[in-house]
């Protein structure tokens, strides 16, 4: 069965600082993949997504996340956090060829304080 | 263009009783989905629509929970009775080419 593991379950950083967020999933076949985020108080919207290409994905607001196909990871990365970046973020996969079933990770929640 | 409309927002029942929540999702997504969120879980799907066809509902608990879609468009999701343990956020959302869209959820507590 697939799954999604996300391991950093609460990250707290200074502004300015870097962020990575470790994202791994479980799955034989084609995947695709997605990073997820949920302000405070909002719903969840897309940062980014892989379908596939260059394995380098550029989302909104700074963000970007390499596929690794190799270590079946997916991460997630900030060069320099903002404190509007304080929210939770979740991976999510689903296979290509099936019914779009999304399967979410359990969510990092970041804090970047000022 | 508008997002997923979901009401109510925020519900409280008592466990046994029944609750039901409703979602209209973006026009002219074709595909609509129910998750359920519990605290410090990431979404779960429950049910999945085609049009008013049910794709995948084998996360759904139908001993107590129920779902339709009968015109292809909006969809409500039932609990009947509800339990202590079915206290979350559900969450509806829809999709084109691949990417869901999701609305902002009706959190429940079952007290």
């Amino acid at each position: 069965a697939q799954s999604v593991s996300q391991h950093n379950h609460h990250v707290i950083l200074s502004e300015a600082a870097s962020l990575e967020l470790g994202c791994n999933y479980s799955y034989g076949g084609t995947v695709n993949l997605f990073w997820y985020v949920q302000y405070p108080g909002q719903h969840l919207q897309l940062l980014l997504k892989y379908f596939s290409g260059d394995p380098l994905v550029k989302g909104i607001k700074g963000f970007e996340a390499e596929f690794i196909k190799s270590k079946f990871s997916f991460n997630l990365r900030k060069p320099s956090v903002q404190w509007s970046d304080t929210a939770e973020y979740f991976c999510a996969v689903n296979s290509r060829g099936n019914t779009d079933k999304l399967i979410f990770g359990t969510g990092t929640r970041l804090q970047v304080f000022p | 263009e508008a997002g997923v409309a979901q009401s109510p927002r925020y519900k409280i029942i008592e466990k046994r009783q029944s609750v039901a929540f409703w979602c209209n999702p973006i026009s002219g997504h074709a595909t609509l989905y129910w998750y359920q969120q519990i605290l410090g879980q990431g979404p779960k799907l429950l049910i999945q629509f085609q049009n008013n066809g049910v794709v995948d509902d084998s996360q759904l608990p139908k001993d107590r929970f129920s779902a339709e879609r009968l015109k292809g468009v909006d969809s409500t999701l039932k609990i009947q009775p509800a339990k202590l343990e079915d206290s979350a956020v559900y969450l509806c959302a829809s999709s084109r080419q691949g990417e869901q869209f999701f609305g902002p959820g009706t959190r429940l507590t079952v007290l």
